[in-house]
């Protein structure tokens, strides 16, 4: 079955970029749409943006500007940065199968921004 | 912005006993044209990613246990977890996802 990991760096400095990769198992990238989602310290999550197979995206209006997705196919990966980032970016990220609905997550990547 | 609130924050539930979740949004999510209800919920415990319960507001996602249930349509919506078991303490959150590019959860419920 297809499962999702995201990596990447733990800590970011405040006005840097924030970098993450997410590797599909068990599936093909190129199947389906992918998601990043975040979720601070006791709220509810939040949509960041979508990749589909094609490479083209869609991102929420509240971060468009400073966000950008893009796959690698042949490594079975997609990608996450955020620009500029801020103490308020400081989440669990997610990466996540969209259908729409997300029916298969990652276990989550803690970003602390400091 | 698409707004999901969630009623109540939090309830306390006797084992056995039924859980009702309410879930609003600000703009309804019914599409007309395959009168499909763009919402769905999700169980989220300590330490893990939300977990997919229900789709298209009642279609339960596979291997979810039947005590969990959806209903509403348009702009009102409700899960109902018909006899709790200790292990459906969680936070569930409602999801929209009619609006594209602007996805939206609720802030949550925690049962306990």
């Amino acid at each position: 079955q297809v499962q999702l990991q995201e990596s990447g760096p733990g800590l970011v400095k405040p006005s840097e970029t924030l970098s993450l990769t997410c590797t599909v198992s068990g599936g093909s990238i190129s199947s389906y749409t992918w998601s990043w989602i975040r979720q601070s310290a006791g709220k509810g999550p939040e949509w960041i943006g979508r990749i589909f197979s094609s490479g083209s995206t869609d991102y929420n209006p509240s971060l468009t500007s400073r966000v950008t997705m893009s796959l690698h196919t042949s490594n079975n990966q997609f990608y996450l940065e955020l620009t500029s980032v801020t103490a308020a970016d400081t989440a669990v990220y997610y990466c996540a199968r969209d259908e729409g609905a997300f029916d298969i997550w990652g276990h989550g990547t803690v970003v602390i921004v400091s | 912005d698409i707004v999901m609130t969630q009623s109540p924050d939090s309830l306390a539930v006797s084992l056995g006993e039924r859980a009702t979740i309410k879930c609003k949004s600000s703009q309804s999510v019914l599409y007309s044209s395959n009168n499909k209800n763009y919402l769905a919920w999700y169980q989220q415990k300590p330490g893990q990613p939300p977990k997919l319960l229900i789709y298209w507001a009642s279609t339960r996602e596979s291997g979810v246990p039947d005590r969990f249930s959806g209903s509403g349509s348009g702009t009102d919506f409700t899960l109902t977890i018909g006899s709790l078991q200790a292990e459906d303490v969680a936070v569930y959150y409602c999801q929209q996802y009619y609006f594209n590019p602007q996805y939206s959860f609720g802030q949550g419920t925690k049962v306990e």
